[in-house]
């Protein structure tokens, strides 16, 4: 079975830097897209951006492009979703998941909240 | 950047059919790609409810059913039941943004 699960809720400060992770077991880590999704408490769901472990060939939405950075180290089955300078904007729930060659996303790992507040 | 719009609330009685759509454009919907839709139950994940248009996975009863026309999409309740009563979400692919986008999202209430 396909199980995702993700690092624990953080809280920082605006400008620090953050990685988070995404453990994943159950299938071929290499061979699949991995996603991450954003989601500000109370609101809708936003596509981030996709890496294909094997190459680490990866995708941003233009709304995250330059604001975040998708890793995957194949060697332990994780992906990781980085930021170098967090703004209080960066404020939400990020969930991780895996791609299916039809286009959806499935399962979720359980997500990590972030928190950036002065 | 949700490019594919949805109603932002339905609502219906015990056992009613409600329907939920999805509008897109020519570069997603209407270019041909498929459509998924997801349940989020309040404060847990999102579950995969339809995929690739009309199919179900595994343990999603068929109450829950789904189309998609030109530009467009719907996810179809039959039954309502009480349960059911929380946020859906379709998503696709959107040539233009060359990336994934969600739906606005809707909230379902059971009246």
């Amino acid at each position: 079975e396909v199980h995702l699960v993700q690092s624990g809720a953080e809280v920082k400060r605006p400008g620090e830097s953050l990685k988070i992770s995404c453990e994943t077991s159950g299938y071929n880590f290499a061979t699949h897209w991995i996603g991450w999704v954003r989601q500000v408490p109370g609101k809708g769901l936003e596509w981030v951006g996709i890496i294909y472990p094997g190459d680490s060939d990866t995708r941003y939405s233009p709304s995250f492009e330059g604001q975040v950075t998708i890793s995957a180290d194949t060697s332990v089955g994780v992906a990781f979703l980085q930021w170098t300078s967090l703004k209080t904007s960066d404020t939400a729930i990020y969930f991780c998941a895996r791609h299916w060659e039809g286009d959806w996303f499935d399962p979720w790992g359980q997500g990590t909240l972030v928190t950036v507040s002065s | 950047q949700s490019v594919l719009t949805q109603p932002s609330s339905v609502s219906g009685a015990p056992g009613q059919r409600i329907t939920i759509s999805c509008t897109g454009s020519s570069s997603n919907i209407g270019d041909g790609f498929d459509v998924h839709w997801y349940q989020q139950l309040p404060g847990t994940v999102p579950k995969l409810l339809i995929y690739n248009n009309s199919s179900r996975p595994s343990g999603v009863p068929d109450r829950f059913s789904a189309s998609r026309s030109g530009t467009s999409a719907s996810l179809a309740i039959t039954g309502l039941r009480a349960e059911d009563e929380t946020d859906y979400y379709c998503q696709s692919y959107d040539s233009s943004l060359s990336g994934f986008v969600f739906g606005t999202g809707t909230k379902v209430t059971v009246l």
